[in-house]
């Protein structure tokens, strides 16, 4: 069984521009969510997706967008890009509450 | 905000010895989990435990859940080089949400 997919692992971006990641939850996996991790703040809560529709926000910009489609798989989009974003980005889902699975991140540089 | 407050933020062992990290807050969460991540990887789910007092067994690792459902600890026995990695405990409020403590950075010598 096939774990959470995160596209793509690695990539560089220049302050201003934008950028856009993408994650497969595990097959059948409805709840999707967004954690952003940094030396400095550790592991902190993004946003939760469920059945298309945002379920939770965490304390983060106007910057930081996602959204979930159809088949369950989700964007995280980050606009207007700035040094303090370089971290990584990860996803998880989850079928029930308890039971969450992180894939292996999105390692975003900002330069 | 709920916070989490894990401990120690650092532990450098021995092969062998035993440890015990500790994952404390002021709020109470529907349920933890413990998550071991390897540099350049994501967490991985090591366990969840749900019911206030709940203790779980994973081969040499033992979690236990507070009474309270404030508080957790993993406690490791005869630990080995592979058990190195950055620990994390994380409380679940809402829907999935998870606030995650800053981890124990886990260092077994040979």
């Amino acid at each position: 069984k096939a774990g959470v997919t995160q596209t793509p692992r690695y990539l560089i971006k220049t302050r201003g521009q934008q950028v856009t990641l993408s994650c497969s939850p595990i097959s059948g996996h409805r709840s999707v969510s967004w954690y952003q991790q940094t030396p400095g703040q550790g592991l902190q809560f993004l946003f939760e997706y469920f059945s298309e529709t945002q379920r939770n926000k965490g304390n983060f910009p106007g910057r930081f967008s996602g959204r979930q489609f159809s088949n369950s798989r989700s964007e995280m989009n980050v606009s207007t890009l700035e040094l303090g974003d370089s971290a990584l980005y990860l996803c998880a889902s989850s079928l029930d509450r308890h039971t969450i699975y992180f894939g292996e991140g999105s390692w975003l540089t900002v330069v | 905000t709920q916070l989490l407050e894990q401990s120690p933020q650092f532990l450098s062992i021995q092969e062998g010895e035993n440890l015990t990290v500790y994952c404390n807050s002021s709020s109470v969460f529907s349920s933890l989990q413990w998550y071991r991540q390897e540099p350049g990887e994501g967490p991985v789910l090591l366990v969840t435990v749900v019911t206030g007092g709940e203790v779980k067994k994973l081969k040499r690792l033992t979690f236990q859940f507070g009474d309270a459902r404030k508080d957790s600890s993993l406690h490791i026995t005869a630990a080995q080089p592979g058990d190195t990695g950055l620990y994390l405990c994380a409380g679940q409020t809402s829907g999935s949400r998870l606030t995650f403590g800053e981890g124990t950075q886990l260092t077994v010598n040979p």
